[in-house]
């Protein structure tokens, strides 16, 4: 599976959008690309997922370019409640599907 | 039911003895994953299971450690001879077959404590 690489840490203000930008050159044909929101004390808990261009859905947006080499997270107008940790993830489905977690993006939304 | 449960939530035992640790899945999940986190590290696979069979048991650190699932539901993590190093969260994972559109749903894991 391909490893991934994304920041260590990123800090922001409320209200602003905040975009994590992942690596994964490796990634192959039938890896999907998928993010995880983790509080502390909590299982991490699905983000949104995405194969190729353009995802969003209630809480996200996902960009993909044509390469897939890489992806980006993009949360608009975070709010302290989005401090946390995010992880970036390429999940092969039709071999198991097990995840492997990097150290993920410790994200602090400050006031 | 609505979420996965792990039980117990948190578990303190003495090194040498055996833990059972538990995870009842989403119904209708047939894809199940056991995860560790330890203080300050990643999350850790364990082992995965597709219905009652284990076909990646990649992760267990030793043979000290094995799972185990029944009627395609329950599956229950056992650590024999626990080690102080074993101390960790573990946490429980499962999904509907193939690419689930909504990923993975976790438990809020067993806090495990060897003293």
């Amino acid at each position: 599976l391909a490893k991934t690489t994304q920041p260590i840490s990123m800090d922001s203000y409320e209200g602003q959008e905040v975009n994590i930008t992942c690596s994964h050159n490796n990634i192959a044909t039938n890896d999907y690309i998928t993010w995880y929101q983790q509080f502390p004390s909590q299982g991490p808990r699905f983000i949104i997922q995405g194969y190729k261009t353009k995802v969003t859905n209630e809480v996200a947006s996902l960009f993909i370019p044509a390469d897939r080499k890489s992806s980006t997270l993009s949360l608009p107008r975070v709010s302290l409640s989005d401090t946390a940790v995010y992880y970036c993830l390429v999940v092969r489905y039709n071999q198991g599907g097990k995840l492997i977690f990097g150290q993920g993006t410790e994200l602090s939304v400050k006031p | 039911g609505a979420g996965v449960s792990q039980s117990p939530s948190n578990k303190v035992t003495e090194k040498g003895k055996d833990v059972e640790l538990r995870c009842d899945p989403i119904s209708g999940h047939t894809a199940l994953y056991w995860y560790r986190q330890s203080l300050g590290q990643g999350l850790e696979f364990l082992i995965y299971f597709q219905g009652n069979s284990a076909p990646d048991k990649s992760g267990l650190p030793s043979d000290r450690f094995s799972a185990e699932r029944t009627g395609g539901s329950v599956s229950t993590l056992t650590i024999q001879r626990t080690q102080q190093e074993d101390s960790a969260v573990y946490l429980c994972a499962s999904s509907s077959q193939g690419a689930p559109e909504n990923g993975y749903t976790f438990g809020s894991g067993t806090r495990l404590t060897v003293v």
